[in-house]
């Protein structure tokens, strides 16, 4: 059974710090990894993706993959009251196709 | 470019009646996938298709289908509702050749009374 695990939250931190979001997964054969973010009634948007163990940055996300240790992360810097949404960590196992497992999401709050 | 394209935005069915829902993929992307998302299980994979291939599919009872047509368009089809397929129902799609990044559409709203 594949797996994908997030802390549901709610993680609160005051403008203009660093939010750290963690996921964890249970298939080794994962192969590509990604973060979306879903504002409350709508539909998530994606925000990094990332296939390669180390950092992947882009402006103020940054997504850390270790394929060692199954766990997939996301930095948000500067964080700004409009970064409060739920992110969810999917991760994708190309089987032919491919099939994507989501965590059930981390709900972020920035505090102004 | 126009993303992805759901249709109905939202529907309101009885329990035992039937009901299709409709997305238009990015144009150039060959890949659908479609997704139920309700507060208590998240977000679950249904199906994904490419080529009008089913390549994919989640654990659900078959009284959920699908297909995609040669324009990469593709419907999802669940036969006698019952209260508990009230859900979003999100599609999403890819290149699907080789790269499998994807973007969602907007998602229908799927009441079951």
């Amino acid at each position: 059974q594949k797996e994908v695990e997030q802390n549901s939250g709610p993680l609160s931190v005051p403008e203009g710090a660093i939010a750290s979001l963690n996921c964890t997964y249970s298939d080794r054969g994962s192969q590509s990894f990604f973060w979306y973010r879903q504002y409350s009634g709508k539909s998530p948007e994606l925000i990094m993706f990332i296939y390669s163990n180390g950092d992947k940055e882009d402006g103020r996300f940054t997504a850390q993959l270790n394929k060692a240790s199954q766990y997939v992360s996301l930095l948000i810097r500067d964080s700004q009251p409009s970064d409060s949404a739920t992110y969810l960590c999917a991760v994708n196992w190309r089987t032919g196709g491919f099939k994507t497992i989501f965590g059930a999401g981390t709900r972020l709050f920035v505090k102004a | 470019k126009a993303g992805v394209t759901q249709t109905p935005r939202y529907l309101i069915k009885t329990r035992g009646q039937q009901v299709t829902l409709s997305c238009s993929p990015i144009s150039g992307h060959r890949s659908v996938s479609w997704y139920q998302q309700t507060p208590g299980q998240g977000l679950q994979f249904l199906f994904e298709y490419f080529s009008e291939t089913q390549r994919n599919k989640g654990n659900f009872p078959g009284r959920f289908s699908g297909r995609q047509f040669s324009n990469s368009r593709s419907e999802m089809n669940v036969s006698t509702l019952e209260l508990g397929d009230s859900a979003l129902y999100l599609c999403a799609s890819s290149l699907g050749q080789g790269e499998d990044i994807q973007y969602f559409g907007a998602g229908t709203r799927l009441s079951v009374l």
